[in-house]
């Protein structure tokens, strides 16, 4: 069956450290993969956006990467600051499938203690 | 850019009233808009797919007659919960889509309307 994971429901890290959040799918052939963050109580705000053929993107403190023979996504923040909690969504997005369809992990609630 | 937004962003209605909530791209013409409902703690669960002048297409098993869509311009869409439950009780969320082209199929999303059905 088509499933979509992130590793972690929760994630608790100091201040100033790197967070690294894993995202893992199977039986899914995407030609994106999109990073969103979304705070208690509001909607989802996209990120990044890595394709299939790009093994890593930046932005600012932002990290992505993306292997396909490893169907994983790894997402780093550097230098992270306690405004960086919040809940942290991979989203597939599938070639071929109906048009604008992302699939949604269940997310990674990220803490980042001063 | 991209901005998305949502009305109510919280309701409380009587069991069998209707609810409806709207969605509305601010600096952008929406081509496509996407309706989700999230439970507590639970990913993101899309409802349906609209296309500004055409009918919904539902995901299986949410009901079209329960939850009705509009998408009547290319800048709002409504979803209108009939005779609403308690077991309606979540959190809805819309976005919207462009017409652009190149990069994916990003979404950009609403800030979500808390619905409490009593």
């Amino acid at each position: 069956s088509q499933k979509i994971e992130q590793n972690s429901e929760a994630l608790n890290i100091q201040e100033g450290k790197t967070a690294t959040l894993t995202c893992n799918y199977t039986n899914y052939s995407p030609a994106y993969l999109q990073w969103y963050r979304q705070d208690p109580g509001r909607g989802p705000v996209f990120l990044l956006l890595i394709r299939e053929n790009e093994k890593e993107k930046r932005k600012e403190r932002l990290k992505v990467t993306f292997d396909t023979t490893l169907k994983q996504s790894l997402f780093h923040i550097t230098a992270s600051q306690p405004a960086d909690s919040a809940t942290y969504l991979c989203a597939l997005d599938i070639l071929g499938g109906s048009q604008g369809n992302l699939i949604f992990g269940k997310g990674t609630k990220l803490s980042v203690k001063p | 850019g991209a901005v998305v937004s949502q009305h109510p962003s919280r309701v409380i209605c009587k069991s069998g009233t209707s609810v409806k909530i709207e969605c509305r791209s601010l600096d952008f013409q929406a081509t496509t808009m996407f309706w989700y409902r999230q439970f507590p703690k639970q990913s993101l669960m899309l409802m349906a797919t609209s296309n500004e002048g055409s009918k919904a297409t539902y995901e299986q098993g949410v009901e079209k007659d329960k939850f009705l869509i509009n998408h009547a311009s290319l800048t709002l869409s409504t979803l209108t919960v009939t005779s609403a439950h308690p077991e309606d009780s979540s959190f809805y969320i819309c976005s919207a889509r462009g017409p652009w082209v190149g990069e994916g199929k990003t979404q950009y999303f609403g800030p979500g309307t808390r619905l409490l059905v009593l």
